[in-house]
């Protein structure tokens, strides 16, 4: 079974509106931390946004904020504010456990393009 | 700049030959990993590393095998190479083992393929 799964393979938005970027996670860890990466067309990995699984508030990153639904197992990731350097691939991933140092799962990718 | 460096970024080999992929950071971390990245897919943990002298496998280990001699480096060798492992390859690491709110810090990727 996949532990981090993104349903959605492509999404489009216009410039200066937000968008929501679905994450679905499993574990049965109590302790974990859910990230968010941007890849651009270049191809490098851009680290976005951090949610550890006790933290109390969701987090936020400038224009980036995590929509963390415990219960539900989801993180999604919301861009306020659309901008045409936002179009990328965006990956969530998961490191299990609080002491598993450098094993992130990821989940296979949303691809979103933003319009002028 | 400080940061993970990745060579080469460009690699053709033949098929059964051998290479090693270089990994370095400059930023004291303890925690390292290779990732591959096939098209259409998330990146898969090749093999990790908790430190210098420690190592073990991820998901897809097959193929490749690891070494961490110091803290700076940590090489990924392709034993004999098969087109499947076509793919790019990128290191990652992390000051701590729970990352936060640093989060892991990526090379630029080596694009590998295999004929």
């Amino acid at each position: 079974a996949q532990k981090i799964t993104q349903t959605q393979p492509g999404m489009f938005v216009q410039e200066k509106e937000a968008v929501t970027l679905d994450c679905t996670y499993d574990t049965s860890d109590q302790s974990y931390g859910l990230f968010w990466y941007k890849q651009p067309s270049s191809g490098e990995m851009i680290f976005l946004i951090y949610q550890g699984s006790y933290d109390e508030q969701n987090a936020t990153e400038g224009r980036y904020s995590l929509n963390f639904q415990k219960a539900r197992k989801s993180a999604n990731l919301v861009i306020s504010a659309s901008q045409l350097g936002d179009s990328a691939m965006y990956f969530c991933a998961m490191r299990e456990g609080r002491n598993q140092g450098g094993k992130l799962i990821f989940g296979q990718g949303t691809e979103l393009s933003v319009k002028p | 700049n400080a940061g993970v460096t990745q060579t080469p970024k460009f690699q053709v080999l033949k098929t059964g030959q051998s290479m090693t992929l270089q990994c370095a950071q400059d930023m004291n971390h303890e925690y390292m990993s290779w990732y591959r990245q096939d098209p259409g897919m998330g990146l898969r943990l090749i093999h990790y590393s908790v430190g210098a002298g420690i190592t073990d496998q991820g998901e897809v280990p097959n193929g490749y095998n690891v070494s961490r001699s110091t803290t700076e480096d940590f090489p990924l060798r392709l034993l004999s190479a098969a087109p499947s492992q076509t793919s790019v390859y990128f290191c990652a690491s992390s000051y701590s083992a729970h990352a936060g709110r640093n989060g892991y810090t990526f090379g630029s990727g080596t694009r590998l393929t295999v004929v």
